[in-house]
């Protein structure tokens, strides 16, 4: 079975600094992918970085950026120069991609941006 | 980019109505779409698994006499939540994947608030 965990329900940053949110993911495929999506006030689910599990190389979007230990099962994301727009929630996500088809979610961060 | 449109963003219904809520993907063939739940500050729960042209696949717990899913089309898929009550009160919130590319991320739509009195 896909589990992910997010094992901090908050965090806070100041602005302009950087923050890395973590999670863990527990699966028996070998061919997956994982995902942090951005759920602001407004409810609207946005993807923010994916990484396919075969790939060695962290994904990074911008500012994003991820630190993938396959071994680990570990996925965090790195959020650097936080901006107040990127308060929201964020999920981890991981994706099985044979047999059938199944996101799972973990619990969620709540991520606040200090001015 | 990819867009998925829910429709209502809310309703109100009065307990044992039933209402339905509609999810489209404007510009792409969704060959798969999912159905979430949302609690307050929690996470998304993954309700069913719908695949078009064929029944959808329920989460353990979920009713699926009571959530009626339809996928009659690449397009479109429904959730029909039967004989409401008010603990069905809820965020509703569809996604949708094409297969054609494997490591495509889920598109969502902007959600369902589903108020029940």
């Amino acid at each position: 079975a896909q589990t992910v965990t997010q094992s901090q329900p908050e965090m806070s940053v100041q602005e302009a600094e950087t923050v890395t949110l973590s999670c863990t993911y527990d699966t028996s495929e070998s061919d997956y992918y994982l995902f942090w999506y951005k759920q602001p006030p407004s409810r609207q689910m946005i993807l923010v970085i994916r990484q396919e599990a075969y790939k060695q190389q962290n994904a990074t979007e911008n500012r994003f950026s991820v630190n993938f230990q396959k071994a680990a099962k570990s996925f965090s994301l790195k959020i650097s120069d936080s901006q107040l727009g990127d308060a929201a929630m964020y999920f981890c996500a991981s994706f099985k991609a044979s047999g059938t088809y199944k996101y799972i979610f973990g619990t969620g961060t709540r991520l606040k941006v200090l001015a | 980019g990819a867009v998925v449109s829910q429709h209502p963003s809310w309703v109100i219904c009065k307990s044992g109505t039933s209402v339905k809520i509609e999810c489209r993907s404007l510009d792409f063939q969704a060959t798969t779409m999912f159905w979430y739940r949302q609690f307050p500050k929690q996470s998304l729960m993954l309700m069913a698994t719908s695949n078009e042209g064929s029944k959808a696949t329920y989460e353990q717990g979920v009713e699926k006499d009571k959530f009626l899913i339809n996928h009659a089309s690449l397009t479109l898929s429904t959730l029909t939540v039967t004989s409401a009550h008010p603990e069905d009160s809820s965020f509703y919130i569809c996604s949708a994947r094409t297969e054609r590319q494997p490591n495509s991320p889920l598109h969502f739509g902007n959600g369902t608030r589903l108020t029940v009195t």
